[in-house]
């Protein structure tokens, strides 16, 4: 299985909506999660860590299955704003970061 | 609010030529890395420094890549031998702890394209 794996998208929502990203991990990525936002060729920023009891941040929401080894990240009340590619990132046993290719969202007026 | 600085924010290099990327830590981080980006591509680690010495590095990071820590404040990635295939964002990004999730900062990046 791919480390850090996503769904490319583009997903294409309007303003308002509620939009839903799922990842799924391997073993050798485990050790932390984290969703990154990254706007068109710029450089990665923090959105939020995911803990295992889920945590919610505003309008974002973040979960952590370990059993499946399956991470969410929810966003309410999309903004046009919110249009950028997310990605699911894993850090490893040895601190280094393991970044999935991202999903694209738009989000249309 | 504390930022890694790189520079340039842009290189165009002839294939072959050597190409220095810059960056500059944030000030009390202790660990720093690179990362690079092919346009199109998922980010992919290059290379981790703790302690003026490479902690780990990836199959990408061959012998045309060096890195070091000259002074205090600068963390260089060299090129030796540029390829077309190294045309790429390349980030530079600190921590403070090896758990560094939260205390990861990137910086801007370096467009580096080798014609």
């Amino acid at each position: 299985r791919k480390e850090v794996e996503q769904d490319p998208g583009p997903f294409n929502v309007p303003e308002g909506a509620t939009v839903a990203f799922n990842c799924t991990y391997s073993n050798s990525a485990s050790q932390s999660f984290f969703w990154y936002r990254q706007d068109c060729r710029k450089e990665p920023k923090l959105l939020m860590s995911v803990y295992s009891s889920g945590n919610e941040d505003g309008r974002f929401t973040a979960q952590l299955n370990r059993a499946s080894q399956y991470i969410s990240l929810l966003i309410r009340d999309s903004k046009l704003s919110d249009s950028a590619t997310y990605l699911c990132v894993g850090m490893d046993s040895s601190y280094k970061l393991i970044f999935g290719s991202g999903t694209r969202l738009l989000v249309r007026p | 609010e504390p930022e890694v600085t790189q520079t340039p924010s842009h290189q165009v290099t002839q294939m072959g030529q050597e190409v220095i990327l810059r960056c500059v830590p944030i000030s009390n981080h202790l660990y720093f890395y690179w990362y690079r980006q092919i346009l199109g591509q998922k980010v992919e680690f290059l290379v981790s420094f703790y302690n003026n010495e490479i902690s780990e590095k990836s199959e990408i990071f061959d012998d045309q890549f060096s890195v070091e820590r000259p002074d205090g404040s600068n963390f260089t990635l060299k090129i030796r031998s540029t390829k077309l295939e190294d045309s790429a964002m390349y980030f530079c990004a600190s921590s403070g702890g090896q758990r560094g999730g939260y205390g990861y900062t990137f910086g801007s990046g370096t467009r580096l394209t080798v014609v």
